[in-house]
């Protein structure tokens, strides 16, 4: 298996609401990280797990949370979130310092 | 910063041309990496180069890095339709080992 799957592809949220994005590799990658994107700009960093531990947070608002359960999942857990936070939510693994596998994204949307 | 720069920032060609994307970047290296955005999409890993290599191919793809002006450049050749798309510039290395995005290039390819 060489995917990484993200769900769900779309999410419609009001600022009130709670919500997680999920993201699973089989590839046995030990680094795993979330990107936010922009429209028409490059994706960003907002984190990133090594071994399950969070290695990075690119000063990311609180307001977004994530977790790593086992070495095959990735959750970002939103709260709270703000009209500007709708993006395109991209998830990614890799064997440490090598090329990096993307799933598809969730597409966010904050009412 | 580690973020490459991409020009040009727009490319539109016809189907059979040539496509040269150029990136340049500030910081050391270990690699460089081109990924490939179709519209709204995940990204794919194109390539990758180490700071030691000073050109590398794959099948249509033709990228060379010079470390001393910290630049890199990716030739698509014989382009297709199918490669229209966004392509970015990743380096990686530096003081955080972080994969920093470049600005990307708007590939149009027009059959």
């Amino acid at each position: 298996d060489t995917e990484v799957t993200q769900t769900p592809k779309h999410l419609v949220m009001g600022m009130t609401n709670k919500k997680s994005l999920k993201c699973e590799q089989h590839m046995g990658h030990r680094a795993m990280y979330w990107y936010k994107q922009k429209a028409k700009k490059p994706p960003e960093l907002m984190f990133v797990y090594s071994y399950e531990k969070l290695s990075i947070n690119e000063s990311v608002p609180s307001r977004f949370s994530p977790e790593c359960p086992n070495s095959s999942l990735l959750n970002l857990h939103l709260h709270a979130l703000q009209p500007e936070d709708s993006a395109l939510y991209l998830c990614a693994s890799s064997p440490q310092r090598e090329e990096q596998f993307f799933g598809p994204g969730t597409r966010l949307t904050v009412l | 910063s580690q973020q490459g720069e991409e020009d040009p920032q727009a490319l539109s060609i016809q189907e059979g041309e040539n496509a040269t994307m150029n990136c340049s970047y500030k910081t050391s290296i270990n690699n460089l990496q081109w990924y490939r955005q179709n519209s709204g999409r995940g990204l794919v890993h194109l390539i990758l180069i180490r700071s030691n290599e000073r050109e590398k191919h794959s099948g249509r793809l033709r990228v060379t890095l010079d470390t001393s002006k910290k630049s890199s450049s990716l030739l698509i050749t014989a382009s297709r339709a199918a490669d229209t798309a966004s392509y970015f510039c990743a380096p990686y290395g530096g003081a955080t080992n972080k994969l920093i995005f470049g600005t990307g290039t708007l590939l149009a390819v027009q059959p």
